[in-house]
């Protein structure tokens, strides 16, 4: 099974609102990220979780809020968004995160169905 | 610093008819490359990974190969529901982990 799944499938948010992405795995993957996708554009890198520490964060706004529960599950805390963060966001878990040099085979990232946010 | 080019950025083909896609990249130190297939509004879908040169994978009627400079996914008798845009993605052994950096895409139409 490499299923990731993510809630809601849309979401339309006014920039005073405040929502919560969230994405689950079963597959025993120890990381887990989180993408944003303009249209026509590929996936962009916006945090990572490793062993459910925060390992990356890619300069985003504080605006959005990772948080990693457990290893099976991730958010994404949205508050006070601008229109121009309306996107799809796209939530992925691999085996490992592994560190440079280090061998890791297993290191495909399997991606969830995405969560389409609109920001009013 | 790391670069993925697809090419052509759109291929239009007619039911039957067999192309390929390519993807060059520039990496210091081949760690991985990855080719996802993505639906319109849907999150990507692993297909391949293909770890060094002479390497090759099939499924159903997608072959990827990879060499030193690009890889490629040959569409044999491609069918209507092929129908998608085709990403290819790169891991270096000496940046962060598992990060990925992608190509822009290539959107494969398939007509009956």
């Amino acid at each position: 099974d490499t299923e990731v799944t993510q809630t809601p499938k849309h979401l339309v948010m006014g920039m005073t609102n405040k929502k919560s992405l969230k994405c689950e795995q079963h597959m025993g993957h120890r990381a887990m990220y989180w993408y944003k996708q303009k249209a026509k554009k590929p996936p962009e890198l916006m945090f990572v979780y490793s062993y459910e520490k925060l390992s990356i964060n890619e300069s985003v706004p504080s605006r959005f809020s990772p948080e990693c529960p457990n290893s099976s599950l991730l958010n994404l805390h949205l508050h006070a968004l601008q229109p121009e963060d309306s996107a799809l966001y796209l939530c992925a878990s691999s085996q490992d995160f592994g560190g440079a040099g280090l061998l890791d085979p297993y290191n495909e990232q399997f991606f969830g169905p995405g969560t389409r946010l609109t920001v009013l | 610093e790391d670069q993925v080019t697809q090419s052509p950025e759109a291929l239009r083909l007619q039911e039957g008819e067999s192309s390929s896609l390519n993807c060059s990249y520039t990496v210091s130190g081949l760690r991985g490359l990855f080719w996802y297939r993505q639906d319109p509004g849907k999150g990507p879908e692993f297909l391949f990974t293909l770890y060094s040169a002479g390497e090759e994978k099939e499924k159903e009627r997608l072959k990827a190969t990879l060499t030193k400079k690009e890889s490629f996914l040959h569409i044999t008798a491609p069918k209507p529901e092929d129908s998608a845009t085709y990403l290819c993605a790169v891991q270096a052994w000496e940046t962060s982990g598992s990060r990925l950096t992608f190509g822009e895409g290539t959107q494969l139409t398939v007509n009956p």
